[in-house]
């Protein structure tokens, strides 16, 4: 496989409920990220991993966990999520994480819906 | 505060040329991308603007002008498969990628 994979593609999970989501990177990119993408509101970062360590967490409610187990890998681990975190979350990877021509590669998402 | 302003939507006729304009204001500017993302699918990058001027791939153009804080994307000779939303993203002076809500753009035949 080749790109940025992301699974499930869909997810609908209840508030109790605890659940991951998987993104898998064949680039050998260095950086891997978790973005929220809600209806016409612009990308939201969430978590930036640099060779395999956080660099950055945008004041995410710590009902979502991050974790980058190797440089190909990343989880979104969630669990008592509440309604209002229904959306997009878009994996993304890049060869650099810090550089003006930081070009993002993007997975297709994965759809949340919380009841 | 960092902004991005972006039209929401804008209609078109395939064969035709749509320009999408992007205003920003940032603190630092490190560059600016424009991605398309169908509905759907994950955002393609497409371009990527550092200097004044334009760049031309193909049907694409992007251009820039750091004094005014814009840039657009021209697309020319629509195509039906052009129908899709164009996200404009500006990297500011601590590489941070700022990003505007998007553009959906529908090709009528």
């Amino acid at each position: 496989e080749t790109g940025v994979t992301q699974t499930p593609r869909h997810l609908v999970m209840g508030m109790t409920n605890k659940k991951s989501l998987k993104c898998e990177q064949h680039l050998g990119h260095n950086a891997m990220y978790w973005y929220k993408q809600s209806a016409k509101k612009p990308l939201e970062l969430m978590f930036v991993y640099s060779l395999e360590e956080r660099v950055e967490n945008n004041s995410v409610p710590s009902r979502f966990s991050p974790e980058c187990p190797n440089s190909s890998h990343l989880f979104l681990h969630l669990h008592t999520l509440q309604p209002e975190d229904s959306a997009l979350y878009l994996c993304a990877s890049s060869q650099d994480g810090e550089s003006g021509a930081n070009v993002l590669t993007f997975g297709a998402g994965s759809r949340l819906t919380v009841l | 505060g960092q902004n991005i302003d972006q039209p929401t939507e804008m209609t078109a006729t395939e064969g035709a040329i749509v320009q999408i304009n992007c205003t920003y204001q940032t603190s630092g500017f490190n560059g600016l991308f424009w991605y398309q993302q169908h509905a759907g699918e994950a955002p393609t990058f497409l371009s990527y603007n550092v200097l004044d001027g334009l760049e031309e791939k193909g049907r694409f153009s992007s251009f820039l002008s750091r004094s005014k804080g814009y840039s657009y994307l021209l697309l020319k000779e629509l195509q039906m498969k052009d129908s899709a939303s164009y996200l404009c993203a500006v990297t500011d002076s601590n590489y941070q990628l700022i990003w505007g809500a998007g553009t959906k753009l529908i090709i009528k035949p």
